[in-house]
């Protein structure tokens, strides 16, 4: 099994429409985790953090679930400018332990 | 601030040449690391350092030498290209990774290899 696991898509959802991305990852020893947004041919950037407690920031809400080993992205009111390749992240606190899933891609379309 | 600058920004190289990939930070940022993205594969880690002086084997390092002899420069060697390293190449810094921050990542190197 792959330490972290995401569905590629696409998922393609009109404008205004509400998505959400699950990523499942393994090692319960796993610290702490990340969304990265990726637009085609350009390099990651740090999206949000992911807390235990679900954080949201404007339109995206992170939620973390230990128990069944797994973290949600929800984007609401999606606009065209979401479209890019969504990246979930763990980090196991050391140095080298920053693992990426290959990336769920959304299309937002009109 | 420049952030992290990355060159090339294209290459294509023969089987069995060689060439280093530059990456520079201007951020003060100890840990600095590259990483290959590859389709269906995810962001695979070669190497990194977490300072000056100190450098360590990622998951995939074979086929690709570092070293950091200031905490600016992190450059990539590849030292007989091969096809399986037709990729793109990222470099990343962070301040500190094991304290979550986040990484900054330069714009990329498409690496072809003939």
């Amino acid at each position: 099994r792959k330490e972290v696991e995401q569905d590629p898509g696409p998922f393609n959802v009109p404008e205004g429409a509400t998505v959400a991305f699950n990523c499942t990852y393994s090692n319960s020893a796993s610290q702490s985790f990340f969304w990265y947004r990726q637009d085609c041919r350009k390099e990651p950037k740090l999206l949000m953090s992911v807390y235990s407690s679900g954080n949201e920031d404007g339109r995206f809400t992170a939620q973390l679930n230990r128990a069944s080993q797994y973290i949600s992205l929800l984007i609401r009111d999606s606009k065209l400018s979401d479209s890019a390749t969504y990246l979930c992240v763990k980090n196991t606190g050391t140095a080298s332990k920053l693992t990426f899933g290959t990336g769920t891609r959304l299309q937002v379309t009109l | 601030n420049a952030g992290v600058t990355q060159t090339p920004k294209f290459q294509v190289l023969k089987t069995g040449q060689s060439m280093t990939l530059q990456c520079a930070q201007d951020m003060n940022h100890e840990y600095m690391s590259w990483y290959r993205q590859d389709p269906g594969m995810g962001l695979r880690l070669i190497h990194y350092s977490v300072g000056a002086g100190i450098t360590d084997q990622g998951e995939v390092p074979n086929g690709y030498n570092v070293s950091r002899s200031t905490t600016e420069d992190f450059p990539l060697r590849l030292l007989s290209a091969a096809p399986s390293q037709t990729s793109v190449y990222f470099c990343a810094s962070s301040y500190d990774i094991s304290v979550n921050e986040k990484l900054f990542f330069g714009s990329g190197t498409q690496l072809s290899v003939l």
